[in-house]
């Protein structure tokens, strides 16, 4: 099946520090990406789903400013924590699918933050 | 009222049982739906796809009813491999994909 690599698997950072994370489509061009947020025994919440060279469209009550997403090649999405916070510790996905390939989403093997 | 409603169990079943998931969506234009399964702490991966027909694959099968808006997966024959979290997910119009809170299945020896 179709391969999304997601980086890094793990970060710690400090308060009010910044994180990228990375997610890349390896064999196919994903023309739609998508971020989500992962809380403890909860289910995966869509944060923003982004379409390469377009701006993200945040589901409400995320904050764009906070969570900057860049969709800048067919490949490639990055999702920046600004000024990050202990709340903001979370497990983070992203998954990608291709407009041609197959209708379902692809995962990333997720990003676990924790802010100190 | 959220996009997709699951029951998040716990299911705890004995081997060889059969069990199933229900969940339902709240956009009647949603186009497409799948089972993904989740392991701690691993991302989703894809079960199966859920077609109008309904759609077998070994042990599982998913149906799909528009009219109601409930999509279900049936587990025959559980294996204690089984025991992960149960995504029900719905690709809605403005081809977002939004996820249920999951249903987690134990089987026991």
């Amino acid at each position: 099946g179709a391969v999304v690599s997601q980086h890094p698997s793990r970060v710690i950072c400090k308060s009010g520090t910044s994180v990228k994370i990375e997610c890349r489509s390896l064999d196919f061009q994903a023309t739609t990406m998508f971020w989500y947020r992962q809380f403890p025994k909860q289910s995966l919440m869509l944060m923003a789903t982004s379409n390469e060279g377009s701006k993200a469209t945040y589901e409400q009550g995320v904050e764009k400013d906070k969570f900057l997403i860049n969709h800048a090649s067919l490949t490639l999405s990055t999702l920046t924590v600004t000024s990050a916070h202990p709340e903001d510790s979370s497990f983070y996905i992203c998954s990608a699918r291709s407009g041609t390939l197959r209708v379902e989403a692809f995962f990333g093997q997720g990003t676990r933050l924790t802010v100190v | 009222r959220k996009e997709v409603e699951q029951d998040p169990g716990p299911f705890n079943v004995p081997e060889g049982a059969t069990v199933a998931f229900n969940c339902t969506y709240s956009n009647s234009a949603s186009q497409s739906f799948f089972w993904y399964r989740q392991d701690c702490r691993k991302e989703p991966k894809l079960l199966m796809s859920v077609y109008s027909s309904g759609n077998e694959d070994g042990r599982f099968t998913a149906q799909l009813n528009r009219a109601s808006q409930y999509i279900s997966l049936l587990i025959r024959d559980s294996k204690l491999s089984d025991s992960a979290t149960y995504l029900c997910v719905v690709n809605g119009p403005g081809n977002q994909f939004y996820f249920g809170t999951g249903t987690s299945l134990t089987v026991i020896p």
